[in-house]
């Protein structure tokens, strides 16, 4: 499958911890990343390769897989974590990208 | 500082074409692919290809194969999105990306250029 599917929408209190997943065939055997991205802005990459954070992303963001599944888990969710949030890996041949549908976070 | 900045806004009428540039800075420009990324309004991103600025080579995401030309000019650092026969659909911000994570110049996105058509 060339395909990753993210829930549409997720909300999460203050404070607490949330996983936005994101599922396809390819993540198998690619690693995912992941942006976030606020209204009016480019996307802004939070994790690549799994788990690693570019420089000045902070370390309450971290990934994981399992199976086809990946994972952005949110520790302590702030006010400005609300935001959309997308995976996006490669196919098999290596050449294509995709991205999941995205995940609209609220933090209640 | 690794930048790209994008043309402006267009408002195009079916049927017609669009040619968005896209100027790349801080970085050596013909030595990482340069990728297009769109995004309908209110919908999700979407990879449109990339393009090898050194070599021409493309890859096309499978619904953009045929109306999509992607192209780069080495002697001013800038890559070229031409769409033609644009429908309704293709009202979107595009996207001009060096999606290189974790290495040199890095996930650099341009600013976007609103594209939309309408009659």
């Amino acid at each position: 499958s060339s395909e990753l599917t993210q829930d549409p929408a997720v909300s999460v209190a203050l404070g607490q911890t949330v996983r936005i997943t994101c599922q396809g065939d390819s993540l198998r055997t690619t690693y995912a990343s992941w942006y976030q991205q606020k209204p009016g802005q480019a996307p802004v990459l939070l994790i690549y390769t799994q788990n690693n954070r570019p420089s000045g992303i902070p370390d309450r963001f971290s990934g994981s897989t399992s199976g086809d599944t990946a994972f952005l888990t949110i520790a302590g969710a702030r006010a400005e974590d609300e935001a959309d949030y997308y995976c996006r890996s490669r196919d098999s041949s290596g050449n294509h990208l995709m991205f999941g549908g995205g995940t609209k976070l609220t933090v209640l | 500082q690794v930048h790209l900045v994008q043309s402006g806004a267009e408002v195009k009428k079916p049927g017609a074409s669009v040619k968005v540039s896209c100027k790349a800075s801080g970085y050596s420009f013909s030595s990482y692919y340069m990728h297009w990324v769109r995004q309908a309004p209110g919908q999700g991103l979407e990879w449109m290809g990339r393009i090898n600025p050194s070599s021409g080579n493309i890859y096309f995401g499978q619904k953009f194969q045929g109306r999509v030309t992607m192209t780069t000019d080495t002697s001013i650092n800038t890559a070229y999105l031409e769409l033609t026969r644009l429908q309704s659909d293709d009202t979107a911000v595009y996207y001009c990306a060096t999606l290189t994570a974790g290495v040199y110049p890095g996930d650099e996105w341009g600013q976007g250029t609103l594209v939309t058509v309408s009659s």
